[in-house]
């Protein structure tokens, strides 16, 4: 069926670095994207969106990036800090609002 | 403001008992939504509410699964017979335009099911 995965289940940064946790979307018919961040024992918590008819959006220290060609997802963090450490998803929907479909989520480690 | 509750935030149970796990939405938000998060794992969707519409229940597992919404607010999911692969962080989201229009959705912080 359709899905949305992650290429990397794990990523480990420099304080300081920059992030780039990647995610890939099979459903053609997606026209909104969203990414979640989830700390240990909290629900997720909204990071940034992007409609389809759109490529790039900037937010404060976050960009995503959206390449419908290839059916991919990125969200950049700059100047990453030890408070960016969580898991991130990318979600996913083919309707206007609706359900939202989850890739399985990047653990994002921030080391000082 | 007040965000999304959930309640309770921890449900230990006996397989084959029942369990029912509330959802206080956002006041004003119409669309109410149901997931459920397996350790390590993506969120899987069960269920949504929008208004006054007949939900979409295509996420839900079994028949053992149901859920219902009160005066458009308050949403309580039920497991019948649960059974230990029921066990997982049942979360809870609601917003304001539902399939209007394209918007977040905002989280409660689950409750955690642990089925013995």
């Amino acid at each position: 069926g359709e899905s949305v995965g992650l290429h990397l289940p794990t990523l480990s940064v420099q304080e300081g670095d920059n992030s780039i946790i990647n995610c890939a979307y099979s459903n053609s018919a997606s026209d909104y994207f969203i990414w979640y961040k989830q700390e240990s024992g909290k629900g997720p918590q909204f990071i940034i969106d992007i409609r389809s008819n759109m490529d790039k959006r900037q937010g404060q220290r976050v960009t995503v990036l959206l390449n419908k060609t290839v059916k991919h997802l990125s969200l950049q963090i700059a100047a990453t800090q030890p408070g960016d450490s969580a898991v991130y998803f990318c979600a996913e929907t083919p309707n206007q609002g609706g359900k939202l479909i989850f890739g399985q989520g990047t653990e994002l480690s921030v080391k000082p | 403001g007040a965000g999304v509750s959930q309640s309770p935030s921890n449900k230990v149970t006996e397989k084959g008992k029942d369990v029912e796990l509330r959802c206080d939405p956002i006041s004003g938000h119409t669309a109410l939504y149901w997931y459920r998060q397996s350790l390590g794992q993506g969120l899987e969707f069960l269920i949504y509410f929008q208004g006054n519409s007949a939900p979409d229940k295509s996420g839900l597992p079994s028949d053992r699964f149901s859920a219902e919404r009160t005066g458009g607010s308050v949403s309580t999911l039920t497991i019948q017979r649960t059974q230990q692969e029921d066990s997982a962080v049942y979360l809870c989201a609601s917003n304001t335009l539902g399939w209007t229009d394209y918007e977040e959705q905002y989280f409660g912080p689950g409750t955690r099911l642990t089925v013995t």
